[in-house]
């Protein structure tokens, strides 16, 4: 398997722009992720998924911050209108099943708002 | 509510060297604690976790760490690092939520030099 794919690498945006982060997550797995790094608050869960459906995102930090899944192998995370506090690595992580399995992150989207 | 701190944001250490790298955290409920390994510009890959049972655990790449419920610590160790350590390592709590919510600690940074 490929692991986990995040697309893109890098962004680089304009202040106000919208931004949306993709993800792939390891066929089969039913569990899908979404952290964001940053220097200040460390790596910080914003959003997971239990098939397709969102079960807690009391960590999305605002209204400007979405997530969806509209099927098992694809999730977005979308932040409109973007500000340079958005600046940050986000990670997509899956799992299969219930239970303490590893969670397979992918390689992070370094988003950068200018 | 769960967290996680790591004590030492930066640990240098020679080639060869042992190393001990602290984690403590703080939980209301049972605790389930991982390591997390972070090599530059990619995403984590799981160390080794306790669950129950031994308190020692044996991870990937040499690394083991200890249980202490008493001192609330779990303490990531190696007795001989290599170059290839160097990396972020993450210390991680969950309550056991099926979805396994994983609680981060702010990373420590080993840095081996040769």
């Amino acid at each position: 398997d490929a692991g986990v794919i995040q697309s893109p690498r890098h962004e680089v945006t304009e202040m106000g722009q919208e931004v949306t982060l993709r993800c792939k997550p390891i066929s089969g797995h039913d569990y899908l992720f979404w952290y964001r790094q940053t220097m200040m608050r460390g790596l910080e869960l914003l959003i997971y998924f239990n098939n397709n459906v969102p079960i807690d995102d009391s960590g999305m930090p605002e209204d400007r911050f979405s997530a969806k899944m509209p099927n098992a192998s694809f999730s977005t995370l979308k932040i409109q209108p973007s500000e340079p506090r958005d600046s940050a690595v986000y990670f997509c992580a899956s799992k299969y099943g219930t239970g303490f399995g590893e969670q397979y992150f992918g390689p992070g989207t370094r988003l950068t708002v200018t | 509510a769960q967290s996680v701190t790591q004590l030492d944001s930066q640990v240098p250490v020679f080639e060869e060297a042992p190393v001990e790298l602290r984690c403590n955290y703080s939980s209301s409920v049972s605790v389930y604690l991982f390591w997390y390994v972070q090599y530059p510009n990619q995403g984590l890959q799981l160390l080794l976790k306790y669950l129950s049972g031994s308190t020692l655990v044996k991870g990937i790449n040499g690394f083991e760490a200890e249980f202490n419920k008493s001192q609330t610590s779990f303490h990531l160790r190696k007795p001989s690092v290599h170059i290839s350590d160097t990396a972020e390592y993450f210390c991680a709590v969950s309550d056991g939520n099926a979805g396994n919510m994983l609680t981060f600690g702010g990373g420590t940074r080993l840095m081996v030099k040769p």
